[in-house]
């Protein structure tokens, strides 16, 4: 199950530091936004969403930022680690419609 | 490991030919959602099963198909094979078929190629 081949744009980090991917997304509608993180050889496995009301929402290590007056979408990883490579795509949907839109996704390499 | 199963975990077939693809939701979850993840386009909607009924299409073409038993697998159905159906196909489940919060757990994925 990993991420087929994608021509993706890649984020490399040292360990330790502080890592920031962004998305855009096109469709105001749109209420409900997710991260998820796709590892080699596995499915998409959720990290964090947020809510269209709301504009900041942490966990554990992760941040997501939403603007909605510009239709942007960040995920913020604090004191990155190698277990942290991925590919992550953010994705968004609205209270009527559950199915995701996915994006493009952002390929993080943390270096040793 | 989410809970969610799918069979087989590869494939590999001939243009033309058909193939069927299971998923098995997490436990309790009534929904299911199908995509598609190709080199070109990412990861695609295709459809969605809520309690046996079809809920949502997405970029679902006429050669496929779905259905949701009543034990709550599901099952995608792909005909008429061509060599841009090769993806990885991902099943998902929620708990409900609409509605805020509503996370998606997503599948290892079937990895399809077509010769």
């Amino acid at each position: 199950g990993e991420s087929v081949g994608l021509h993706l744009p890649t984020l490399s980090v040292q360990e330790g530091d502080n890592s920031i991917i962004n998305c855009a997304y096109s469709n105001s509608a749109s209420d409900y936004f997710i991260w998820y993180k796709q590892e080699s050889g596995k499915g998409p496995q959720f990290i964090i969403d947020i809510r269209s009301n709301m504009d900041k929402r942490q966990g554990q290590r992760v941040t997501v930022l939403l603007n909605k007056t510009v239709k942007h979408l960040s995920l913020q990883i604090a004191a990155t680690q190698p277990g942290d490579s991925a590919v992550y795509f953010c994705a968004e949907s609205n209270t009527g419609r559950r199915a995701l839109t996915f994006g493009s996704g952002t390929r993080l390499q943390v270096q040793p | 490991d989410s809970g969610v199963t799918q069979t087989p975990k590869h494939l590999i077939t001939a243009t033309g030919q058909r193939v069927t693809l299971r998923c098995s939701p997490r436990s309790g979850d009534l929904s299911v959602y199908w995509y598609q993840q190709s080199l070109d386009q990412g990861l695609q909607f295709l459809i969605q099963y809520y309690n046996g009924e079809e809920r949502a299409k997405g970029n679902i073409l006429e050669r496929f198909s779905a259905q949701q038993f009543p034990d709550l697998h599901s099952e995608l159905n792909l005909s008429s094979l061509e060599l841009g159906d090769s993806a990885l196909y991902f099943c998902a489940s929620s708990v409900a078929g609409s509605g805020i919060d509503n996370e998606q757990f997503f599948g290892p994925g079937t990895r399809l190629t077509v010769l």
